[in-house]
């Protein structure tokens, strides 16, 4: 398996345009993670999907973000409009969705809002 | 899930063992301690998880207190490449999710 893809793996937008990150979950994975890395605030879970339905989004920082999981193998975390405090590496994770099992990150997308 | 505290950074030289200790005094009976470690650039990579009994696997062991209030992960034998932040991490094992929740980890730095 290739693992958690993400993409791109750099965004640089401008202030005010609409942002969209990609994942594709491992196959046979049921629960999907979008986190969020900046250096003053470290790794925060923005949102979580259990078969493919929202579970927990009480980390999404503001309506400006949104995420969807339309099937098993992709989901989206967009942020419109974007700006320069949004500017992070975010990060997608999978995993069986069953207790005692690990979760496997992606290689994460580091978006730059200008 | 309970809060774990973890030293700022530790340093370890090349080739000795990196025992990084992680306190997490109100964990409950039924939650696992989980070790994460974070190369730069890199995602989150798991390395192992225990619940009460001492683990081992090819990369670290894990020895958790008979009270479970404290852990350490030990690296037995260090190397350049285990430079990294290393993230202790408690969850419930009821949880049907594997929902995480990271702290600010222990930056190693293994030295020549």
């Amino acid at each position: 398996d290739a693992g958690v893809i993400q993409s791109p793996r750099h965004e640089v937008t401008e202030m005010g345009q609409e942002v969209t990150l990609r994942c594709k979950p491992i196959s046979g994975h049921n629960s999907l993670f979008w986190y969020r890395q900046t250096m003053m605030r470290g790794l925060e879970l923005l949102i979580y999907f259990n078969n493919n339905v929202p579970i927990d989004d009480s980390g999404m920082p503001e309506d400006r973000f949104s995420a969807k999981m339309p099937n098993a193998s992709f989901s989206t975390l967009k942020i419109q409009p974007s700006e320069p405090r949004d500017s992070a590496v975010y990060f997608c994770a999978s995993s069986t969705g069953q207790w005692n099992t690990e979760a496997f990150f992606g290689q994460g997308t580091r978006l730059t809002v200008v | 899930d309970a809060k774990t505290t973890q030293p700022t950074s530790m340093d370890c030289a090349e080739g000795r063992a990196a025992n990084l200790p992680c306190n997490h005094s109100t964990i409950s009976g039924n939650e696992y301690v989980y070790w994460y470690r974070q190369i730069h650039s890199q995602g989150p990579q798991y390395i192992i998880h225990g619940l009460k009994n001492n683990e081992t696997n090819e990369m670290a062991s894990l020895i958790i207190t008979e009270d479970r209030k404290s852990s350490t992960l030990i690296l037995p034998h260090a190397t350049l490449r285990d430079t990294a932040v290393y993230y202790c991490i408690v969850r419930a094992g009821s949880s049907n999710t594997g929902k995480l929740i990271f702290g600010q980890g222990t930056t190693l730095q293994v030295k020549p």
